[in-house]
């Protein structure tokens, strides 16, 4: 079956780093996506990976490696606008999004 | 980026009643629109593809003469609850593809919907 892993939730301080990762099985894979989710709205676009290695743009980097079925999110330089969800979402062989539960990221200060 | 909006972003109806929302891709066409459901604190749940021009191809335990969908334009999908029910209160958002080489979906801003 489909399965995607992560963490539910996860606390970091303002200023920090966080590293959020997932882990995922499906039939096939055309890349993995990261979405961040606020409480009542819509998910929002972070990053495409598709190759293995690491993407960066600006506070968020995504690194993917596929062999593993692997891939983290890692958010610098917190601001509490970052207290999201962020959903790991991998694309199968039909090129449909998988969703998991995501991980509720808390920021204090 | 490309632009999703939905409408209503909220409606509060009575149980037995029929709420259509409405689901257009603004700068750009879109062939395809995804529609989901969200209860709180769980995962986005796919409940069926829109297809322009084409019958919806629904997930497994959707059912279709409950959720109707109509993809009646390029820019325009329109999913009707009916004979709403309280446990059909739940988040309803839709995306679409832009398209071409890219498979981002674009995210309208969802509709809440309560049935009392």
């Amino acid at each position: 079956g489909q399965n995607i892993d992560q963490p539910t939730e996860m606390t970091a301080t303002e200023g920090a780093i966080v590293q959020i990762n997932c882990t995922y099985q499906t039939s096939g894979f055309n890349g993995l996506f990261w979405y961040q989710q606020h409480a009542g709205e819509a998910p929002t676009f972070l990053s495409y990976n598709v190759l293995d290695g690491l993407e960066e743009k600006g506070r968020f980097s995504s690194f993917l490696s596929r062999s593993k079925g692997y891939s983290y999110l890692l958010l610098k330089e917190l601001q509490m606008k970052d207290s999201a969800s962020y959903l790991c979402a991998p694309l199968d062989s039909n090129y449909q999004l998988i969703w998991g539960a995501g991980t509720k990221l808390i920021i204090k200060p | 980026g490309a632009v999703v909006s939905q409408h209503p972003s909220r409606v509060i109806c009575k149980s037995g009643t029929s709420v259509k929302i409405e689901c257009r891709s603004l700068d750009f066409q879109a062939t395809t629109m995804f529609w989901y459901r969200q209860f709180p604190k769980q995962s986005l749940m796919l409940m069926a593809t829109s297809n322009e021009g084409s019958k919806a191809t629904y997930e497994q335990g959707v059912e279709k003469d409950k959720f109707l969908i109509n993809h009646a334009s390029l820019t325009l999908s329109t999913l009707t609850v009916t004979s709403a029910h309280p446990e059909d209160s739940s988040f309803y958002i839709c995306s679409a593809p832009t398209g071409g080489d890219s498979y981002e979906q674009y995210f309208g801003p969802g509709t809440r919907l309560t049935v009392t």
